[in-house]
């Protein structure tokens, strides 16, 4: 199946600073990326929609100035959180779908995200 | 807002039983219907999924019922196995993609 790489697994920072999370999917080419954030015990809640080449959609409640994501090419896509704080502490998880098979979506590994 | 209901919220059964899991949506532009497989600390997997064109899939001892009138699809493990023991998630999405996610079962298989 296809392959989704997400970098890092793990990130502890500070309050306020910012942290990068990477999202390549390594053998297809990816038309749609999605960002998911999912608490203890919780569902994936969706964040946003990335398309290559465009600007991400947010979904409601999601500050689109908090969580930057950039879609640069069909195999990665970036989710950037900046001045994170303590409550931005989560597994945050990316998904791909292929240019050819518009539904199926292939989930990276996460990374945990700590905010101290 | 959950656009797609699941229960139970969690589950124990003994190794060899039937795991059944149940989903219900209203959205009837959802055209995709997957389960997802989860650990902890690990992103969700893929197990099986559906489409509404077709009422039952089965793929090894994982089974999915769907009944598109009533707008609900269940995920059947048959002979369940301790290595069984995860979150599931059902799951839609329409033609963009976009999977609205159940809320999750907690599976313990015991031994």
């Amino acid at each position: 199946g296809a392959v989704v790489s997400q970098h890092p697994s793990r990130v502890i920072c500070k309050s306020g600073t910012s942290v990068k999370i990477e999202c390549r999917s390594l053998d297809f080419q990816a038309t749609t990326m999605f960002w998911y954030r999912q608490f203890p015990k919780q569902s994936l809640m969706l964040m946003a929609t990335s398309n290559e080449g465009s600007k991400a959609t947010y979904e409601q409640g999601v500050e689109k100035d908090k969580f930057l994501i950039n879609h640069a090419s069909l195999t990665l896509s970036t989710l950037t959180v900046t001045s994170a704080h303590p409550e931005d502490s989560s597994f945050y998880i990316c998904s791909a779908t292929q240019r050819t098979v518009n539904t199926e979506a292939f989930f990276g590994q996460g990374t945990r995200l700590t905010v101290v | 807002q959950q656009q797609v209901k699941q229960s139970p919220q969690s589950l124990i059964v003994q190794k060899g039983g039937i795991s059944i899991i149940n989903c219900a949506y209203e959205n009837t532009a959802f055209d995709y219907f997957p389960w997802y497989q989860q650990f902890p600390g690990k992103g969700p997997a893929l197990l099986i999924a559906i489409r509404p064109d077709v009422s039952e899939k089965k793929e090894g001892r994982f089974t999915i019922s769907f009944n598109k009138s009533a707008k609900q699809f269940s995920l059947h493990i048959m002979d369940s196995q301790p290595g069984d023991s995860a979150t599931y998630f059902c799951a839609a999405s329409d033609s963009w993609g976009k999977l609205q996610f159940g809320a999750g079962t907690q599976v313990v298989v015991t031994p």
